[in-house]
């Protein structure tokens, strides 16, 4: 059975703040992957980034970078200089191979959601 | 770039009536998922199709039933619908590298 923790329902920071996100997952498959998923106000699901289990390279994209360690089974999310925009839910979501095939089911944590003040 | 499709976006039925929901996916991805996302939580799976065939089911009530059809589409059906189905609904769609793409959802209410 796969499982995804994020500890933090809430963060609250003013702009122009590093935030950073957690995400704790468990799953007993040894090829998953990991993604993050935004939700703003208006509802959709935006996808971030995905990264999968042989993959331990950290990643920076913009603002936004990426901390896998599988050691830990953490993926966190930080946010460089939070803005305003960046106020929205966010799900880390775990992925595992349902039998080696090319498809399976999302498991999402439970979600953080992140406001960022003027 | 083409996106997921989900329509109706919003709809509104009265207990035990039926609703169907609509998806699109983007073209070229062969597989299809349904989740449904109640308030305050996150994303449940319901039911996945892989090539029009049931590829994986989650906690889908037997009040729900889903397709996929041959031009890739595929629809939810809900019938006998509950007050507790009020939801956002999405879809979402892949290819073989596993991202998924999420439509737009449909927020379904049920009063």
């Amino acid at each position: 059975a796969q499982k995804v923790t994020q500890a933090q329902t809430e963060i609250s920071v003013v702009e122009k703040e590093d935030v950073t996100l957690d995400c704790v997952y468990e799953t007993r498959d040894t090829t998953y992957y990991l993604f993050w998923y935004k939700q703003p106000p208006s509802g959709e699901l935006v996808f971030l980034i995905r990264r999968n289990s042989f993959d331990e390279q950290n990643e920076i994209s913009g603002r936004y970078s990426w901390n896998f360690q599988k050691s830990t089974s953490s993926f966190n999310f930080t946010i460089t200089a939070s803005q305003v925009v960046d106020s929205a839910v966010y799900f880390c979501a775990l992925l595992a191979r349902a039998g080696g095939t090319s498809y399976g089911k999302l498991t999402f944590g439970q979600g953080t959601i992140l406001t960022v003040h003027p | 770039a083409a996106g997921v499709i989900q329509s109706p976006r919003h709809l509104i039925k009265e207990k035990r009536e039926t609703a169907t929901l609509k998806c699109y996916p983007i073209p070229r991805h062969d597989t299809v998922y349904w989740y449904q996302q109640g308030p305050g939580q996150d994303p449940q799976f319901l039911i996945s199709f892989y090539e029009k065939m049931q590829s994986d089911k989650g906690s889908i009530p037997d009040r729900f039933s889903a397709q996929q059809f041959s031009d890739y589409h595929s629809e939810l059906n809900m019938s006998s619908l509950e007050l507790g189905d009020s939801a956002l609904y999405f879809c979402a769609s892949s290819s073989s590298t596993d991202e998924q793409y999420f439509g737009p959802g449909t927020r379904l209410t049920v009063t």
